[in-house]
C-alpha cells in the first residue's frame, strides 16, 4: 500500500536555528499538508499545499514557517528560528481527493531545547 | 468553525470487551475519516466515512451526516488496540482536517 514517507523521525535542535522536515507524499496525489500534535494534545493544521502554492494556512503557520516542493517528489516544511513551543509531532499528509481521505506520514518528532 | 467532540475522553476495557467511539460534529462536512494513533505516535487511517457504513475486520464505522455524528466500533478488543482514536472532519470550499481530542483507548489483558 502507497505510504507517506517523513525524514528524520526525530529531530533535536538548539532554540533559534533553522530545521527543515522532509516529506515523500504518495505519487498520484495532488494535494499535500503539514499538521502539528503538541504532546498530549490534538492534532492541529497548519498548512495546505497545491499545484506549487499554499492554498490554506492555519494561524499557527506565521512567518517563521515556509513550505516548499523542491522537486516532483519532496515536500518540505522549514521553521526559520525555532522556539520552544515549536516542540511537537509534525505530520505531513497527503490526498487524492475524495477516493479515500487523507494518508498520513508516521511523524517527525521535534525536541527544541 | 467546525466543532468536533468525540467521547467518551478515556475508555479502559478487558480484552474480548466490545467498544463504541462517537464523534459528534456541528456543522455539515464532506470528508470525515477516523484515525488510530499507536504508542509511537502514527496516525493509522481506519476509516474514510462521509456517510454511510464500512466494516473491515473487528472495526467498523457508522456516519449519519444528516445528524451529524459518527460511530467507530471495536469488537472483541485486543491489547493492540490500545491508543489514541481520533475523528477528522472536513467541510466543503475548505481543505483541512478539523480533528476531534480524541477517546484514549486502554485494552488490559
Amino acid at each position: 500500500e502507497p505510504e507517506v514517507t517523513q525524514t528524520p523521525s526525530h529531530q533535536v535542535t538548539q532554540m533559534g536555528q533553522e530545521v527543515i522536515l522532509r516529506c515523500v507524499p504518495i505519487s498520484n496525489h495532488l494535494y499535500f499538508y503539514w499538521y502539528r500534535q503538541i504532546l498530549g494534545q490534538k492534532v492541529e493544521f497548519l498548512v495546505s499545499f497545491y499545484n506549487n502554492e499554499i492554498s490554506e494556512k492555519s494561524e499557527i503557520f506565521d512567518d517563521q514557517f515556509s513550505v516548499e516542493r523542491p522537486d516532483g517528489s519532496n515536500f518540505t516544511l522549514k521553521i526559520r528560528s525555532t522556539k520552544l513551543e515549536d516542540s511537537a509531532m509534525y505530520f505531513c499528509a497527503s490526498d487524492d481527493r475524495g477516493q479515500g481521505g487523507y494518508t498520513f506520514g508516521s511523524g517527525t518528532r521535534l525536541t527544541v531545547v | 468553525g467546525i466543532q468536533v467532540e468525540q467521547s467518551p475522553p478515556d475508555l479502559i476495557l478487558q480484552e474480548g470487551a466490545n467498544s463504541t467511539l462517537r464523534c459528534n460534529f456541528s456543522d455539515s462536512v464532506n470528508n470525515l475519516q477516523w484515525f488510530h494513533q499507536n504508542p509511537w505516535g502514527q496516525l493509522i487511517n481506519l476509516f474514510y466515512i462521509p456517510s454511510g457504513t464500512k466494516q473491515n475486520g473487528r472495526l467498523s464505522a457508522t456516519t449519519v451526516a444528516t445528524e451529524r455524528y459518527s460511530l467507530l466500533y471495536i469488537s472483541s478488543s485486543q491489547t493492540t488496540d490500545s491508543g489514541v482514536y481520533f475523528c477528522a472532519v472536513g467541510i466543503q470550499g475548505a481543505q483541512k482536517l478539523v480533528f476531534g481530542q480524541g477517546t484514549r483507548l486502554t485494552i488490559n489483558p
